[in-house]
Formats: C-alpha cells, structure tokens, sequence
C-alpha cells in the first residue's frame, strides 16, 4: 500500500518562474514530512522539512506548504533555476515508528533555461 | 569525505548466483538502512539496524540477510539471485530517524 502519493511523475518550468511538487498521504498518523532531491546516479539528499504542528516551512527558495485536513503537502521552488533539474520524493514518517520513512514514486522536474 | 559509501555502484551477475553489497557511513548515526527502488521508482524499506539490532524487517524474502559487523557498516546479502531482484539499492544512516542520508545506490542487474 502507497501511504505517500506523488501523481505527477513529471514537471517541466521555465528558469525563474515558480515549481509546485505535489504530495498527497493517506495515513493520518504521519506527524514528520519530507522533501528530498536525487540527481542521477546519486542518492537522494534532504532538501526541507516540516513538522506536522507547522503549516509551512520556509528555506531559502524552497518553502514546504502542509495541509493536514486535506493529506497534501507541496514543494514550492521561487525562483526555478536549471540545477533544481532532478527528481524530488516527499517522504514521511509516524511519530513512534519513525525509522519507518515512507516515500513517494518521486516527481521529475525539468527547468528549462 | 563521503559521509555514506556503498559498493559496488554497479553488479551485474547471473540468476541463482550469491552477492553482497557493502556499505559504511562515517557520520557516526546510530540507525543504518537498506531501501530498494523498484521499477516503479518507490524507495521501499528492506531492513534497519540500531546498534546491532534489526529493528524493520518488512516483507522481504529471507534470501536477503543484512550483516552488521560494527555501527558504522551494514552490509546486504543476496544469495540465490533471482530475476525480479534488479533494482536500485540504497544505503542510509541516520540518528533522529528523522533525516535520512543515503549512499549513492547501487545499481543491480540480474541477468
């Protein structure tokens, strides 16, 4: 069972306009949320986090929405820049099961110069 | 300094045959994984270790044993090789458990 859905296998954006990575879960105990980023022939590396007691997180230019009556969170990317190319998975974990991290398919994002 | 190493970064090998997969972190975490990265993308959780002790299990095949000498290493073990085993696999480590770091996967083909 996919607890952590990313429906968009795939995003292409302009450089300097706004990415949105979309992420819906199913499981309402999840409490802890992540973004990660893989580029190829490496492993993913963290990006942001979020809390489930917060609604958003900001970082530099990647700012994390959370919307826990919904299951949805998103990655917001402002600007987009050419080496934000890679693929993004969102994860998450329960609070007492947490070296459990559940992750999603992964969203490919494609900024074009 | 690469914080999560694993090798080999490729293996390709024939069904039926047995192989290993190394991995070491040096960031001195107490928790270390294996994920598998199937077909369909999904980084999936095989095992985690916590100070020697196997923690996660989920619903691999016994074929699949990971062995950890010390905290810093946790190597994966693969005997009887069998087709649908070619995937991507992925060592972490962490110490919250709430921040993976992962190595850089290593890729298997079994042919």
């Amino acid at each position: 069972d996919q607890q952590v859905k990313q429906n968009s296998p795939s995003l292409s954006v302009q450089e300097g306009r706004i990415s949105i990575l979309n992420c819906d879960y199913t499981n309402s105990m999840f409490d802890y949320f992540l973004w990660y980023k893989k580029y190829p022939a490496e492993g993913p590396t963290f990006l942001i986090s979020i809390s489930s007691i917060k609604d958003k997180n900001e970082d530099g230019r990647f700012t994390v929405f959370l919307n826990k009556s919904a299951k949805h969170l998103s990655l917001h990317i402002v600007p987009s820049q050419p080496g934000d190319s890679a693929v993004y998975f969102c994860a998450a974990s329960e609070p007492y099961n947490n070296n459990d991290m559940r992750f999603g398919a992964g969203t490919r994002l494609t900024v074009k110069p | 300094d690469t914080a999560v190493s694993q090798t080999p970064k490729y293996l390709v090998t024939q069904m039926g045959n047995d192989k290993s997969i190394k991995c070491e972190q040096n960031l001195g975490h107490d928790t270390m994984y294996w994920y598998k990265q199937d077909s369909k993308k999904f980084l999936k959780i095989m095992f985690s270790y916590n100070n020697k002790e196997l923690i996660i299990n989920e619903t691999v095949p016994n074929r699949f044993s990971p062995k950890s000498p010390d905290k810093a290493h946790l190597n994966l073990h693969i005997n009887s090789l069998e087709l649908g085993d070619s995937a991507v696999y992925f060592c972490a480590s962490s110490q919250s458990a709430r921040k993976l770091f992962f190595g850089s996967g290593t890729q298997l083909s079994v042919l």
